[in-house]
Parts: structure tokens; C-alpha cells; sequence
């Protein structure tokens, strides 16, 4: 039983640039989510899926921010026009129908120069 | 809205020794669930135990257990015999039941963290 992964584990940009990290949730598990977790913080609820339907966003997402489940199974979390301040780890989780327990992938960090 | 609040940033036990982390929460739901997660430096964060709040008894895992005060609102983690692996920064974490009624099901509401230091 493969875990959450996702890629890239780490990734340096320009401020401007696009960014986009991949999420593969544990398979079977219809429910996924997207945090941000700056050092030394909790992480902070960005925006979850059911299957293929976008459930919920936070106000922490932005415009320029953008995630989708196409198919209901990987999700993209796209970042545009980077800025420093969105340097963080971008954490994915998911958990199976009826679950109580959500499982979380080991991040994506994201540094903006 | 649910807030989770961890007031210790940093604590510190000696090997084999007993350590409690505090968390209280604030919510107006009834029914819900609270965990404590586990994150050591660049790693994966993890799942170290989980208390429905509709259950009296308290969770335990192994040398992992909880002490669950649902009317002060507080929710307690007791490592017993701490042991070097498990240094990490834990995180107390909330999240609303099904039928709960409320808009936030599905995510969970984390407290800031405290970074726990284990003596040899």
C-alpha cells in the first residue's frame, strides 16, 4: 500500500514564474487536500476534493492559486506568478470514504528567489 | 469557526521519562474528531492517535494516550517512557464529525506545534 506522494519534493523558481506540484493520493481514497506549511507553523487549510468536485477553498487561496482532480484521482496544485511570500512546503493529503483518519504526503517545498 | 491552540512552542524530556503536551480547541459542534500528528524534521507527517469526541474513554496507542476533557475543551497527549525517535514537532489537530451540521467537514484545523526535544 503506496502512501500520498508527491513531486516534486523540492522546487527553486523566480518570483513570476508558474509552479504546479502533483499529488497522488493513496489509491481508493475519493477525498484529497491541499495545505501550505510555513517553518515552524501549522499547516493551513488550502482547498479539498471530493473525487473530481472542488468541496471547498480557503480565503488563503488566492487567484492566483489554482488546484484540479480531473479525473478523481491525482490533483495539480498550480501557482502563478510566484511571489516570496508563497515560499513554503505545499502539503497533500487524502483520506477513503466514511474515514475519519487523513493521511498526508511528505510535501512539496517551494522556495521563490 | 474552529480554532486549535497548542500554547507550548518547545518541550523537553529525558529519555524514558514522561512528557504531556497541551492542546485546547474551541468549537461549537458536538460531535467531532481530534488527532495528534507527528512531523519530524523534513518529514512526513503522521498520524500518533485519534479520539472521537462522542466516546467517554480515552485513546490510547501503545506508549501514546490521551487525556480528552470535552467540556474545558482539551485535549492532552501523554508519551510514556519517551524514547529518541521521538523528537519531532507534534501537532494537535481538529476536524468536524459528518453530522456535525457544520460547513468545515473534511479538513482539519491544526494548532501551531510544539517541538519536542528527547535527552539520552
Amino acid at each position: 500500500d503506496t502512501g500520498v506522494s508527491q513531486d516534486p519534493r523540492h522546487k527553486i523558481t523566480k518570483r513570476g514564474q508558474n509552479v504546479t506540484f502533483r499529488c497522488d493520493p493513496i489509491s481508493e481514497h475519493n477525498r484529497l487536500y491541499w495545505y501550505r506549511q510555513t517553518l515552524g507553523q501549522g499547516p493551513e487549510f488550502l482547498t479539498y476534493f471530493q473525487n473530481e468536485a472542488q468541496l471547498e477553498k480557503s480565503r488563503l487561496l488566492s487567484d492566483r492559486f489554482s488546484a484540479e482532480r480531473p479525473k478523481g484521482s491525482f490533483s495539480t496544485l498550480e501557482i502563478q506568478r510566484t511571489e516570496q511570500g508563497d515560499s513554503a512546503m505545499y502539503l497533500c493529503a487524502s483520506s477513503a470514504r466514511g474515514g475519519n483518519t487523513i493521511y498526508f504526503g511528505e510535501g512539496s517545498w517551494l522556495t521563490v528567489v | 469557526a474552529q480554532t486549535v491552540t497548542q500554547s507550548q512552542p518547545e518541550m523537553s524530556v529525558q529519555e524514558a521519562e514522561t512528557v504531556t503536551l497541551s492542546c485546547t480547541y474551541d468549537t461549537s459542534e458536538s460531535d467531532y474528531y481530534l488527532f495528534w500528528y507527528k512531523q519530524p524534521p523534513s518529514r512526513q507527517m503522521i498520524l500518533v492517535i485519534r479520539q472521537e469526541a462522542y466516546k467517554q474513554q480515552n485513546a490510547t496507542e501503545n506508549r501514546f494516550s490521551v487525556n480528552f476533557q470535552k467540556a474545558a475543551k482539551s485535549f492532552s497527549l501523554k508519551i510514556s517512557d519517551s524514547q529518541l525517535g521521538d523528537a519531532a514537532m507534534y501537532f494537535c489537530a481538529y476536524r468536524s464529525a459528518p453530522n456535525a451540521g457544520g460547513t468545515s467537514y473534511g479538513k482539519l484545523t491544526f494548532g501551531q506545534g510544539t517541538i519536542l526535544t528527547v535527552h539520552p
